[in-house]
């Protein structure tokens, strides 16, 4: 069957280190990966999209590696800030998005 | 950057009724929105993609006949929840992408609608 896991429901770590999500697949080939950030109650909000021949994609404090072959795609945050709380989606694009099961992040000051 | 609206934000329902949840992309032309709903704790679940002018396409498991899609405008797609029960309180959320902006692009998203049938 397809799946798409994150590796942790929920990583809590201290400000300004570096929070780094893991997003595995079975079962999908996707040309395009994103990632998106949700606050409760809101919808969700884009990240970053990396496409399948693009080994990794940068935006100010955000990184995204994404391997075809292992299937999975890494998100790091670097100096994490207690702002940067939030739950972390990756979702496969194809076509429509199909969203993994998410990580919640603490960022303890 | 584009903005999707969606309404009500909260809804409260009697068991029974049903409801209707408004998703209107506010600064371009959506021929197609998705539905998802989450529950809480959970990840979004895609329900249906809503195409403008032509039946939606329901995903696996989830009835056509109780969750209603209409996109009659390219601005504009409804879900109805039709004979809500406790089991359908959930958070409802719409989504679109830009068609003007070419290839696989990010989605936007709605602010949500938390539904409570009581």
């Amino acid at each position: 069957s397809q799946k798409i896991e994150q590796n942790s429901e929920a990583l809590n770590i201290q400000e300004g280190k570096t929070a780094t999500l893991t997003c595995n697949y079975t079962n999908y080939s996707p040309a395009y990966l994103q990632w998106y950030r949700q606050d409760p109650g809101r919808g969700p909000v884009f990240l970053l999209l990396i496409r399948e021949n693009e080994k990794e994609k940068r935006k100010e404090r955000l990184k995204v590696t994404f391997d075809t072959t292992l299937k999975q795609s890494l998100f790091h945050i670097t100096a994490s800030q207690p702002a940067d709380s939030a739950t972390y989606l990756c979702a496969l694009d194809t076509d429509k998005l199909i969203f993994g099961t998410g990580t919640r992040l603490q960022v303890f000051p | 950057g584009a903005v999707v609206s969606q309404h009500p934000s909260r809804v409260i329902c009697k068991s029974g009724t049903s409801v209707k949840i408004e998703c209107r992309s506010l600064d371009f032309q959506a021929t197609t929105m998705f539905w998802y709903r989450q529950f809480p704790k959970q990840s979004l679940m895609l329900m249906a993609t809503s195409n403008e002018g032509s039946k939606a396409t329901y995903e696996q498991g989830v009835e056509k006949d109780k969750f209603l899609i209409n996109h009659a405008s390219l601005t504009l797609s409804t879900l109805t929840v039709t004979s809500a029960h406790p089991e359908d309180s959930s958070f409802y959320i719409c989504s679109a992408r830009d068609p003007g902006v070419g290839g696989n692009t990010e989605a936007f998203f709605g602010q949500g609608t938390r539904l409570t049938v009581v």
